[in-house]
């Protein structure tokens, strides 16, 4: 079974700031990882898949990067809708399934 | 617009049984893959089950392997997870989601989310 680990577990920053939200593969998953947003009391959302694709309606300031094991999540200059809880995803082909990260709570300073 | 709708959520007794549902509209249901997502309360998100858009693969977590059934009727645009000797630790909100791509081969991310079912288990 694939792990994804995130870090930091909590990250402190005021708006207008610049957020770096990481997850980390025990294996490579290749780019096949996504960033989804959940505020509290509300479904997720998806932000990013295949590591660096921006899903609809998705703002520019949210972008995704890496490949194989080491992906991160970074918005550029931080809204204060930003502040909410953060996972990554993989989907994988063998074991079938998905997996989530436990999760960045994005906090505002 | 898309919209997802749980129902069939509640209290059970450990060992009991529920039947949860999701109904599907503002999209072609029969075409595109279907899973069920929970989250234990205060706790991160957790992968339960996977359909294929026309029901010939299903995927599972190893926590529910076994005791969970997820299946789908095309024909009523629904979902449907049956969950058999519930557990303590089952307890949590149960999302069904939809996959991001039209007829995917295997699992894929999640674009619309349903707005959850709570699932309680305890005596």
């Amino acid at each position: 079974e694939i792990v994804l680990t995130q870090s930091p577990a909590t990250l402190s920053l005021s708006p207008g700031e610049r957020a770096t939200l990481s997850c980390r593969a025990s294996q490579s998953v290749s780019s096949y990882l996504a960033w989804y947003q959940q505020k509290p009391g509300q479904a997720p959302r998806l932000l990013i898949y295949d590591a660096s694709n921006r899903a609809t309606g998705i703002p520019a300031r949210f972008s995704g990067s890496g490949s194989g094991t080491d992906f991160t999540l970074t918005i550029s200059s931080l809204e204060p809708e930003d502040f909410a809880v953060y996972y990554c995803q993989q989907r994988s082909n063998w074991p079938p399934g998905n997996t989530f990260g436990q999760g960045t709570k994005l906090e505002i300073k | 617009q898309v919209q997802l709708v749980e129902s069939g959520g509640g209290v059970v007794q450990p060992g009991g049984s529920l039947r949860l549902s999701c109904a599907a509209s503002g999209f072609t249901f029969s075409s595109y893959g279907m899973h069920w997502v929970r989250q234990a309360p205060g706790k991160g998100l957790e992968w339960v089950a996977f359909i294929r858009y026309d029901g010939s693969n299903k995927y599972y977590a190893d926590s529910v392997k076994g005791r969970f059934t997820i299946s789908r009727d095309n024909s009523k645009n629904t979902l449907y997870l049956q969950m058999n000797s519930l557990r303590a630790e089952d307890t949590a909100v149960y999302y069904c989601a939809k996959d991001l791509r039209l007829a995917a081969a295997g699992t894929d991310y999640f674009d619309y989310w349903g707005q959850g079912t709570l699932v309680t288990v305890s005596s």
